[in-house]
């Protein structure tokens, strides 16, 4: 089957800090995979994404690279800044983006 | 551009009632997607249209669960006989044929409590 697996948060983080979040996924054949940002008060939003192997999607900073071999798109931002304090989910689509399994989202807050 | 709109935001209805939700999409968007959200998990996929055709439907959809897109536009959702378990939000989200139609817009969701 199909499924996203991430870290739990919350994650919390100085200001400047590096970043990253797990997210490893289970598919049937070749899936696309998203990171979607979810800011305080607002509605989920697309950040990244990569449609195949070893593709790196990024996006405000932030990075995620597609590893086969490993079943992972981990998020990565080299320094973060407080107005990156949200939730994160990262999400896959296995065929011609009919649907999307999402995992369960993770909180970061970033301090001054 | 409006983006995409859900009504009602928030309903509480007793349990064994019935509900409806309307979502609006982007105008020009072919691509409709209903998700069922409980705290603290993701979104969970229920149903997606193109156009007025439902393509997919989640297994976990009971058959208390329907949903339309008469003319391709606007969508509603139906729950029949609701249960303290259906309490959630309800998010829709659409997006564009084409190249980009991998980029999902979604509305605020409309937020369910069964008492």
């Amino acid at each position: 089957g199909n499924s996203v697996t991430q870290m739990e948060g919350p994650v919390t983080l100085s200001e400047e800090a590096f970043l990253t979040i797990n997210c490893t996924y289970t598919a049937t054949g070749y899936p696309s995979l998203f990171w979607y940002v979810q800011y305080p008060g607002e509605g989920l939003q697309l950040l990244l994404k990569a449609t195949k192997a070893d593709d790196k999607g990024s996006n405000k900073g932030f990075e995620a690279t597609y590893r086969k071999e490993t079943t992972s798109f981990h998020l990565e931002k080299g320094s973060v800044q407080v107005s990156d304090s949200a939730v994160y989910f990262c999400a896959l689509s296995p065929y011609n983006f009919n649907k999307f399994y999402f995992g369960s989202g993770t909180k970061l807050n970033v301090k001054p | 551009d409006t983006g995409v709109s859900q009504d009602p935001r928030h309903k509480i209805t007793k349990r064994g009632q019935n509900v409806t939700f309307r979502c609006d999409p982007i105008s020009e968007h072919n691509r409709l997607y209903w998700y069922r959200q409980t705290l603290g998990q993701g979104p969970e996929f229920l149903t997606y249209f193109q156009n007025e055709a439902q393509l997919e439907k989640s297994r976990l959809l009971s058959d208390r669960f329907s949903a339309e897109r008469p003319k391709g536009s606007f969508s509603t959702l139906e729950i029949q006989r609701t249960e303290q378990g259906d309490s959630a939000m309800y998010l829709c989200a659409s997006s564009s044929p084409g190249r980009n139609s991998y980029e999902q817009y979604f509305g605020p969701g409309t937020r369910l409590t069964v008492t």
